[in-house]
């Protein structure tokens, strides 16, 4: 069974620049997580996705921030303008309900 | 609002020794944990969970304790091995939401 996968694994931008990070979950799970994750941190729930619906996006700083999960199935985060407390590893997961979650490699963005 | 906490950042172990890593929480609606184990550029991986009903529950040379009046898990690896070497983070959720919350994570070394 194929994993959850994220691209790109590396980005580099400047701050107030935009960018976008793709995920693919594990296929059959209707759940989809955008986690941040900041050195030194413990991964941070960022917006919770059950199909194309919304959950919870309660810590998603939607000044800059946007989400959206077309179709049910893959997902994107997209960031715009980027500010220098972005630089983070931005991890995916997806589970069946609400319970186990599976990572993805996730994506490790730098602002400069 | 740290509601769980890992306050060991590092943990050596020499092999074949026992690791126990410790994780404590405030919120006492949680009610389900997990550990999940991360190497160097990858995503979490999940390792064994337990519900609030039970207090023990074992996988292999992976066992979780949970202790509900003292709000308190910990994860016993035995024997540990050098490829345990990673960064173990708890996380807690409640209520089936999805919605996990991690501690900070301890860094385990196990020393050949």
């Amino acid at each position: 069974e194929a994993g959850v996968a994220q691209s790109p694994r590396y980005k580099i931008i400047e701050k107030r620049q935009s960018v976008a990070f793709w995920c693919n979950p594990i296929s059959g799970h209707a759940t989809l997580y955008w986690y941040q994750q900041i050195l030194g941190q413990g991964p941070k729930l960022l917006i919770q996705f059950q199909n194309n619906g919304v959950v919870d996006d309660s810590q998603l700083p939607k000044d800059r921030f946007s989400a959206e999960r077309l179709k049910g199935v893959d997902s994107t985060l997209k960031i715009q303008p980027a500010k220098l407390e972005d630089s983070a590893v931005y991890l995916c997961a997806s589970s069946v309900g609400g319970e186990t979650q599976y990572f993805g490699p996730g994506t490790r963005l730098l602002v400069l | 609002d740290q509601q769980v906490k890992q306050n060991s950042p590092s943990l050596s172990v020499q092999e074949g020794r026992i690791s126990i890593l410790n994780c404590d929480y405030t919120n006492s609606m949680f009610d389900y944990f997990l550990w999940y184990k991360k190497y160097p550029a990858e995503g979490p991986t999940f390792l064994i969970s337990i519900s609030s009903i039970k207090d023990k529950n074992e996988d292999g040379r992976f066992t979780v304790f949970l202790n509900k009046s003292a709000k308190h898990l910990s994860l016993h690896i035995v024997p540990s091995q050098p490829g345990d070497s990673a960064v173990y983070f708890c996380a807690a959720s409640s209520g089936n939401t999805g919605k996990l919350i991690f501690g900070q994570g301890t860094t385990l070394q196990v020393k050949p």
